[in-house]
């Protein structure tokens, strides 16, 4: 069975400054998704970014990037130029290519942003 | 375009009763799937629905169960509610199939439940 593992409850960074978050996983399928989704206090959980198996470059949206490491089972994510509405629980996702249709998640990162 | 609804956002109940949660999937999306969150156990799965069909199921007890409708809708039940049942119920949204789009899940503001 698949799994998730975020090591880091919780995270703290400078305003502007940089944060990397950690999600390891355990697979034995070689095509699967993996996500970063944002749960602020309000609760509802937004896709932050997405990442497929078979793509070797790493990817990025705007602030946001991850650094997917397939052979290591590795997929961190960069935040950069942190603000202080990037402070929420991140989750780290893993879903099968095929199969099974459920997505299964890490049990966060809680990071705040300190001014 | 109108996101995933979820109603009631918030409701209390008593034990022994039962509940329905409804969701609204994004316009066009097929699949919808539930979550549990709990602090205790974080983001736990419960089954996914795609064209009326449950495709899969977590590991919950058979008092939970759901249901989708030909518009895509879906709801779900819990009977003989128990003070662990107390969690935010997540619904979440996506095209569904095997395109890389319709891998991505899109998620409701969740269902508040506390039993007591």
């Amino acid at each position: 069975a698949q799994t998730v593992t975020q090591s880091q409850p919780e995270m703290s960074v400078q305003e502007a400054e940089t944060v990397t978050l950690s999600c390891t996983y355990d697979t034995s399928e070689s095509d699967y998704y993996l996500f970063w989704y944002k749960q602020p206090p309000s609760r509802q959980m937004i896709l932050v970014i997405r990442q497929e198996a078979y793509k070797q470059q790493n990817a990025t949206e705007n602030r946001f990037s991850v650094n997917f490491q397939k052979a290591a089972k590795s997929f961190s994510l960069k935040i950069s130029d942190s603000q202080l509405g990037d402070a929420a629980m991140y989750f780290c996702a893993y879903r099968s290519y095929s199969g099974t249709y459920k997505y299964i998640f890490g049990t966060g990162t809680r990071l705040k942003v300190l001014a | 375009k109108a996101g995933v609804t979820q109603t009631p956002r918030y409701l209390i109940k008593t034990r022994g009763q039962q509940v329905t949660l409804s969701c609204s999937p994004i316009s066009g999306h097929r699949s919808v799937s539930w979550y549990q969150q709990t602090p205790g156990q974080g983001l736990q799965f419960l089954f996914e629905y795609f064209s009326e069909t449950q495709r899969n199921k977590g590991n919950f007890p058979g008092r939970f169960s759901g249901r989708q409708f030909s518009n895509s809708r879906s709801e779900m039940n819990v009977s003989t509610l128990e003070l662990g049942d107390s969690a935010l119920y997540l619904c979440a949204s996506s095209i569904g199939g095997g395109t890389e789009s319709g891998n991505t899940i899109y998620f409701g503001e969740g269902s508040w439940l506390t039993v007591v």
